[in-house]
Protein backbone atom coordinates (compact mmCIF):
# COMPACT_ATOMS: atom_id res chain seq x y z
CA UNK A 1 0.00 0.00 0.00
CA UNK A 2 0.92 3.43 -0.34
CA UNK A 3 2.93 5.18 2.46
CA UNK A 4 2.32 8.33 4.04
CA UNK A 5 5.17 10.21 6.89
CA UNK A 6 4.70 12.35 9.63
CA UNK A 7 7.34 15.06 10.81
CA UNK A 8 8.02 15.40 13.97
CA UNK A 9 6.25 12.44 16.24
CA UNK A 10 6.34 13.98 18.70
CA UNK A 11 7.13 17.40 19.83
CA UNK A 12 6.87 19.42 23.01
CA UNK A 13 6.43 22.94 22.54
CA UNK A 14 6.17 26.32 25.14
CA UNK A 15 3.16 28.59 24.83
CA UNK A 16 2.86 30.86 22.43
CA UNK A 17 5.24 29.30 20.23
CA UNK A 18 4.67 28.05 16.38
CA UNK A 19 4.33 24.62 15.52
CA UNK A 20 4.76 23.15 12.38
CA UNK A 21 4.17 19.53 11.43
CA UNK A 22 4.90 17.95 7.60
CA UNK A 23 2.78 15.51 5.94
CA UNK A 24 4.56 13.24 2.79
CA UNK A 25 2.82 10.56 0.51
CA UNK A 26 6.52 8.61 0.05
CA UNK A 27 5.62 6.90 -3.04
CA UNK A 28 2.50 8.40 -4.85
CA UNK A 29 1.39 11.75 -5.63
CA UNK A 30 -1.93 12.89 -3.37
CA UNK A 31 -3.47 16.21 -4.81
CA UNK A 32 -5.71 15.70 -1.80
CA UNK A 33 -3.87 15.50 2.01
CA UNK A 34 -6.66 15.53 4.80
CA UNK A 35 -5.74 17.10 8.21
CA UNK A 36 -7.16 15.48 11.48
CA UNK A 37 -7.65 15.72 15.39
CA UNK A 38 -7.97 13.09 17.67
CA UNK A 39 -8.29 13.41 21.55
CA UNK A 40 -7.20 10.43 23.76
CA UNK A 41 -10.30 7.98 23.44
CA UNK A 42 -12.02 9.65 20.80
CA UNK A 43 -12.58 9.57 17.01
CA UNK A 44 -10.54 11.54 14.53
CA UNK A 45 -12.09 14.89 13.61
CA UNK A 46 -11.58 16.41 10.42
CA UNK A 47 -10.17 19.97 10.51
CA UNK A 48 -9.19 20.74 6.50
CA UNK A 49 -8.75 19.65 3.08
CA UNK A 50 -5.90 20.29 1.45
CA UNK A 51 -5.67 20.84 -2.10
CA UNK A 52 -2.29 20.60 -3.85
CA UNK A 53 -1.58 24.66 -5.31
CA UNK A 54 -5.18 25.83 -3.14
CA UNK A 55 -6.41 26.87 -0.04
CA UNK A 56 -7.35 24.79 1.91
CA UNK A 57 -10.90 23.99 3.00
CA UNK A 58 -11.59 24.21 6.95
CA UNK A 59 -14.14 22.46 8.73
CA UNK A 60 -16.70 24.65 10.91
CA UNK A 61 -15.41 25.48 14.12
CA UNK A 62 -11.76 25.52 13.18
CA UNK A 63 -9.97 28.44 12.96
CA UNK A 64 -7.89 28.90 9.46
CA UNK A 65 -5.81 31.02 10.87
CA UNK A 66 -4.51 29.51 14.01
CA UNK A 67 -4.28 26.09 11.83
CA UNK A 68 -2.26 27.26 9.00
CA UNK A 69 -2.49 24.73 6.26
CA UNK A 70 -0.24 24.69 3.16
CA UNK A 71 0.07 22.00 0.45
CA UNK A 72 2.63 23.28 -1.96
CA UNK A 73 3.43 19.87 -3.77
CA UNK A 74 1.81 16.96 -4.80
CA UNK A 75 3.85 15.08 -1.93
CA UNK A 76 3.93 17.69 1.12
CA UNK A 77 1.26 19.48 3.10
CA UNK A 78 2.15 20.87 6.19
CA UNK A 79 0.09 22.26 9.40
CA UNK A 80 1.26 24.82 11.53
CA UNK A 81 -0.02 25.34 14.67
CA UNK A 82 0.15 29.13 15.21
CA UNK A 83 0.66 30.75 18.71
CA UNK A 84 0.36 27.33 20.54
CA UNK A 85 -1.76 26.84 23.59
CA UNK A 86 -2.09 23.83 26.26
CA UNK A 87 -5.79 23.40 24.80
CA UNK A 88 -3.83 22.59 21.71
CA UNK A 89 -1.94 19.58 22.68
CA UNK A 90 -3.37 16.33 20.70
CA UNK A 91 -2.77 13.94 18.22
CA UNK A 92 -2.58 15.11 14.59
CA UNK A 93 -3.00 13.00 11.96
CA UNK A 94 -2.58 13.51 8.00
CA UNK A 95 -4.15 11.53 5.28
CA UNK A 96 -3.78 11.17 1.73
CA UNK A 97 -6.19 10.36 -1.31
CA UNK A 98 -4.34 7.84 -3.59
CA UNK A 99 -7.65 5.99 -5.73
CA UNK A 100 -10.26 5.85 -3.99
CA UNK A 101 -8.60 5.25 -0.55
CA UNK A 102 -7.15 7.03 2.35
CA UNK A 103 -3.86 6.10 3.57
CA UNK A 104 -2.91 7.65 6.97
CA UNK A 105 0.35 8.94 8.46
CA UNK A 106 1.57 7.93 11.65
CA UNK A 107 0.46 10.95 13.51
CA UNK A 108 2.42 13.68 15.37
CA UNK A 109 2.07 13.95 19.48
CA UNK A 110 1.31 17.89 20.31
CA UNK A 111 1.92 18.90 24.40
CA UNK A 112 1.90 22.30 24.73
CA UNK A 113 3.20 23.30 28.23
CA UNK B 1 -29.14 10.75 13.39
CA UNK B 2 -25.31 10.67 12.50
CA UNK B 3 -24.40 9.64 8.84
CA UNK B 4 -22.07 7.07 10.24
CA UNK B 5 -22.20 5.03 13.25
CA UNK B 6 -20.26 2.65 15.12
CA UNK B 7 -20.79 0.94 18.29
CA UNK B 8 -18.04 2.68 20.40
CA UNK B 9 -17.71 -0.84 22.44
CA UNK B 10 -15.01 -1.43 23.87
CA UNK B 11 -15.90 -5.02 23.07
CA UNK B 12 -13.85 -7.81 24.98
CA UNK B 13 -13.83 -11.16 23.26
CA UNK B 14 -11.41 -14.46 24.11
CA UNK B 15 -8.45 -15.27 21.90
CA UNK B 16 -9.53 -16.88 18.99
CA UNK B 17 -13.30 -15.65 18.97
CA UNK B 18 -14.72 -14.73 15.62
CA UNK B 19 -15.03 -10.85 15.71
CA UNK B 20 -17.71 -9.06 13.96
CA UNK B 21 -18.04 -5.33 13.64
CA UNK B 22 -20.35 -3.43 12.41
CA UNK B 23 -21.38 0.22 10.87
CA UNK B 24 -24.64 0.85 9.93
CA UNK B 25 -24.55 4.52 7.39
CA UNK B 26 -27.85 6.56 6.31
CA UNK B 27 -26.26 7.55 2.53
CA UNK B 28 -27.56 5.54 0.08
CA UNK B 29 -25.03 7.41 -2.57
CA UNK B 30 -22.32 5.91 -0.22
CA UNK B 31 -20.04 3.31 -2.52
CA UNK B 32 -16.68 3.05 -1.52
CA UNK B 33 -16.19 1.18 1.67
CA UNK B 34 -12.83 0.91 4.24
CA UNK B 35 -12.08 -0.66 7.66
CA UNK B 36 -9.10 0.92 9.23
CA UNK B 37 -6.94 -0.57 12.32
CA UNK B 38 -5.73 1.76 14.95
CA UNK B 39 -3.62 1.18 17.50
CA UNK B 40 -3.29 3.30 20.08
CA UNK B 41 -1.32 6.47 19.82
CA UNK B 42 -0.55 5.43 15.79
CA UNK B 43 -2.71 6.47 12.91
CA UNK B 44 -5.19 4.28 11.46
CA UNK B 45 -3.71 1.40 8.96
CA UNK B 46 -6.18 0.71 6.09
CA UNK B 47 -7.27 -2.87 6.56
CA UNK B 48 -9.75 -3.64 3.78
CA UNK B 49 -11.29 -1.62 0.88
CA UNK B 50 -14.48 -3.10 -0.75
CA UNK B 51 -16.68 -1.30 -3.57
CA UNK B 52 -20.57 -1.55 -3.60
CA UNK B 53 -21.78 -4.72 -2.51
CA UNK B 54 -20.51 -8.36 -1.36
CA UNK B 55 -17.65 -9.69 0.60
CA UNK B 56 -14.08 -9.52 0.41
CA UNK B 57 -11.85 -11.73 2.33
CA UNK B 58 -8.14 -11.32 3.05
CA UNK B 59 -6.53 -13.84 5.55
CA UNK B 60 -8.11 -13.39 8.97
CA UNK B 61 -10.38 -10.18 7.76
CA UNK B 62 -13.98 -10.30 6.32
CA UNK B 63 -15.26 -7.45 5.00
CA UNK B 64 -19.06 -7.27 4.07
CA UNK B 65 -21.31 -4.76 2.50
CA UNK B 66 -25.05 -4.90 2.24
CA UNK B 67 -26.19 -1.64 0.31
CA UNK B 68 -30.01 -2.71 0.92
CA UNK B 69 -29.91 -2.42 4.75
CA UNK B 70 -26.66 0.31 4.70
CA UNK B 71 -24.94 -2.09 6.93
CA UNK B 72 -21.11 -3.16 6.31
CA UNK B 73 -19.10 -5.22 9.07
CA UNK B 74 -15.51 -7.32 9.15
CA UNK B 75 -15.42 -10.48 10.52
CA UNK B 76 -12.01 -11.08 12.34
CA UNK B 77 -11.38 -14.50 12.48
CA UNK B 78 -9.10 -16.33 15.23
CA UNK B 79 -9.01 -13.60 16.69
CA UNK B 80 -5.61 -12.57 18.23
CA UNK B 81 -4.23 -9.98 20.97
CA UNK B 82 -2.33 -8.94 18.79
CA UNK B 83 -6.23 -7.74 17.54
CA UNK B 84 -6.57 -5.43 20.19
CA UNK B 85 -7.08 -1.70 18.60
CA UNK B 86 -9.93 0.77 17.62
CA UNK B 87 -11.63 -0.61 14.11
CA UNK B 88 -12.68 2.55 12.27
CA UNK B 89 -15.10 2.33 9.28
CA UNK B 90 -15.56 4.78 6.67
CA UNK B 91 -17.37 4.83 3.10
CA UNK B 92 -17.46 7.45 0.69
CA UNK B 93 -19.55 8.55 -2.54
CA UNK B 94 -17.11 8.91 -5.03
CA UNK B 95 -13.75 7.81 -3.66
CA UNK B 96 -12.92 11.02 -1.91
CA UNK B 97 -14.26 12.72 1.19
CA UNK B 98 -14.35 9.80 2.81
CA UNK B 99 -16.83 9.86 6.22
CA UNK B 100 -15.91 8.00 9.15
CA UNK B 101 -17.12 6.02 12.07
CA UNK B 102 -16.65 6.76 15.90
CA UNK B 103 -14.65 3.83 15.85
CA UNK B 104 -15.01 0.47 18.04
CA UNK B 105 -12.52 -0.68 20.49
CA UNK B 106 -11.95 -4.42 20.32
CA UNK B 107 -9.49 -6.27 23.14
CA UNK B 108 -8.98 -9.67 22.77
CA UNK B 109 -7.61 -11.57 25.82
CA UNK B 110 -5.51 -14.11 26.12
Amino acid sequence: GAVVSQHPSWVICKSGTSVKIECRSLDFQATTMFWYRQFPKQSLMLMATSNEGSKATYEQGVEKDKFLINHASLTLSTLTVTSAHPEDSSFYICSASWGETQYFGPGTRLLVL
Amino acid sequence: QKEVEQDPGPLSVPEGAIVSLNCTYSNSAFQYFMWYRQYSRKGPELLMYTYSSGNKEDGRFTAQVDKSSKYISLFIRDSQPSDSATYLCAMSEEGQNFVFGPGTRLSVLP
